[in-house]
């Protein structure tokens, strides 16, 4: 079946430091994909939409400019965290929809990269 | 987007069928109705969808009310492996975004 990967799992960074999140569709390739936050003990909250060749569409009350999200390419979406901030330790996933090709509705989910600002 | 409302938590026990209710009185004609489940420290892995019909997979099954404003997600005979917290998500025809609630976080006693 479709698989989505991401990289790092896990990271853990200094206060004021940068981090990138790869979100890489492995047998598929993805036009858009979403990035998502989830606090501790809470649900996903979408965050951004990724679209190859063109700018991310936030959701509301989201920074784009602390928040950047790269589709460069149809297997591969970045979102770096700037000038990350202990508020901004969570868990971050990324899903992406197979689409037409693989003829499903379905979406596929990232395994999740834990980040953690010290 | 529409909202579904499911119950917070509910208890199994294994090898016993689960029945997983979700509400969705505000369904609009081309809502979809996904159901997608998320392990612990995993991401969301897609359970079942459906529109107006009952559907089946090999994980589970998906019985949609005839007025489409409730739907079940019933696993048929639950499995430690199944302890995860379950999504109902509704979905507009041609849309891709998902909008996650709250879900209902199956526990499955041995």
């Amino acid at each position: 079946g479709a698989v989505v990967s991401q990289h790092p799992s896990r990271v853990i960074c200094k206060s004021g430091t940068s981090v990138k999140i790869e979100c890489r569709s492995l047998d598929f390739q993805a036009t858009t994909m979403f990035w998502y936050r989830q606090f501790p003990k809470q649900s996903l909250m979408l965050m951004a939409t990724s679209n190859e060749g063109s700018k991310a569409t936030y959701e509301q009350g989201v920074e784009k400019d602390k928040f950047l999200i790269n589709h460069a390419s149809l297997t591969l979406s970045t979102l770096t965290v700037t000038s990350a901030h202990p508020e901004d330790s969570s868990f971050y996933i990324c899903s992406a929809p197979p689409g037409q090709r693989l003829r499903t509705d379905t979406q596929y989910f990232g395994p999740g990269t834990r980040l953690t600002v010290l | 987007d529409a909202k579904t409302t499911q119950p917070n938590s509910m208890e199994s026990n294994e090898e016993e069928p689960v029945h997983l209710p979700c509400n969705h009185s505000t369904i609009s004609g081309t809502d979809y109705i996904h159901w997608y489940r998320q392990l612990p420290s995993q991401g969301p892995e897609y359970v079942i969808h459906g529109l107006t019909s009952n559907v089946n997979n090999r994980m589970a099954s998906l019985a949609i009310a005839e007025d489409r404003k409730s739907s079940t997600l019933i696993l048929h005979r639950a499995t430690l492996r199944d302890a995860a917290v379950y999504y109902c998500i509704l979905v507009r025809g041609g849309s891709e975004k998902l909008v996650f609630g709250k879900g209902t976080k199956l526990t499955v006693n041995p």
